[in-house]
């Protein structure tokens, strides 16, 4: 049983850039949350997406942005890439409602 | 702004000690708190869903208590180990109209055991 699966690893970029991070769900989950983790703090709440729909979001300017698709997996999208954008990028799935979240790896983004 | 807190933010002790961290969030419209455990090059992992005040949680030598009324969360652990050296992460999920929705996270308390 596989669980979240996040690709790329590692990604370098340059200011101005823009960058797609992909996200698979564990099998039989439905809703897909990303988190961005900059160095010394805790995770912060980007966007949830259930239903091809986003959900909810969190204080996140319009440059990020998402989609999912039918088979539940899902993109995070990043345009004019600032230094500041530079973190790890967490993927979660959950599946029924008050369950816990599981996370992927984490895309490690640099922009330079 | 929701406000999760978690102190200390780093802690070491010897191994077989037992250790305590705290968990602060908002008294009003809760919904459930979550505890993490990040192990350094993998992913975070869930420990204990807590939802009821007054829950008390224990998986092995891991415990957890909830006091939703004052907003807070202890975790123990009980004869520290090498291998429970992490990251610890609690999260905070609010009421509102949905059982979904955003978790707001502490910055979490590093834990390191020396052997």
């Amino acid at each position: 049983d596989a669980g979240v699966t996040q690709s790329p690893t590692h990604l370098i970029k340059t200011r101005g850039q823009q960058v797609t991070l992909r996200c698979s769900p564990k099998s039989g989950h439905d809703t897909v949350s990303w988190y961005q983790q900059a160095l010394g703090q805790g995770p912060q709440f980007i966007f949830q997406y259930y239903e091809e729909e986003e959900r909810q979001r969190g204080n996140f300017p319009d440059r990020f942005s998402g989609h999912q698709f039918p088979n539940y997996s899902s993109e995070l999208n990043v345009n004019a890439l600032w230094l500041g954008d530079s973190a790890l990028y967490l993927c979660a799935s959950e599946g029924q409602g008050g369950s816990p979240l599981h996370f992927g790896n984490g895309t490690r983004l640099t922009v330079t | 702004i929701l406000n999760v807190e978690q102190s200390p933010q780093s802690l070491h002790v010897q191994e077989g000690d037992s250790t305590n961290f705290t968990c602060s969030f908002p008294s009003s419209n809760f919904y459930a708190l979550h505890w993490y455990r990040w192990e350094t090059a993998k992913s975070p992992e869930a420990l204990f869903v807590m939802t009821l005040n007054g829950d008390e949680k224990k998986k092995g030598r891991i415990s957890a208590t909830l006091n939703t009324k004052e907003g807070y969360s202890y975790l123990y652990i009980k004869g520290s180990q090498p291998e429970d050296s992490a990251t610890y992460l609690c999260a905070f999920r609010r009421a509102g109209g949905t059982s979904y929705g955003k978790l707001t996270f502490g910055q979490g308390t590093i834990l390191t055991v020396h052997p």
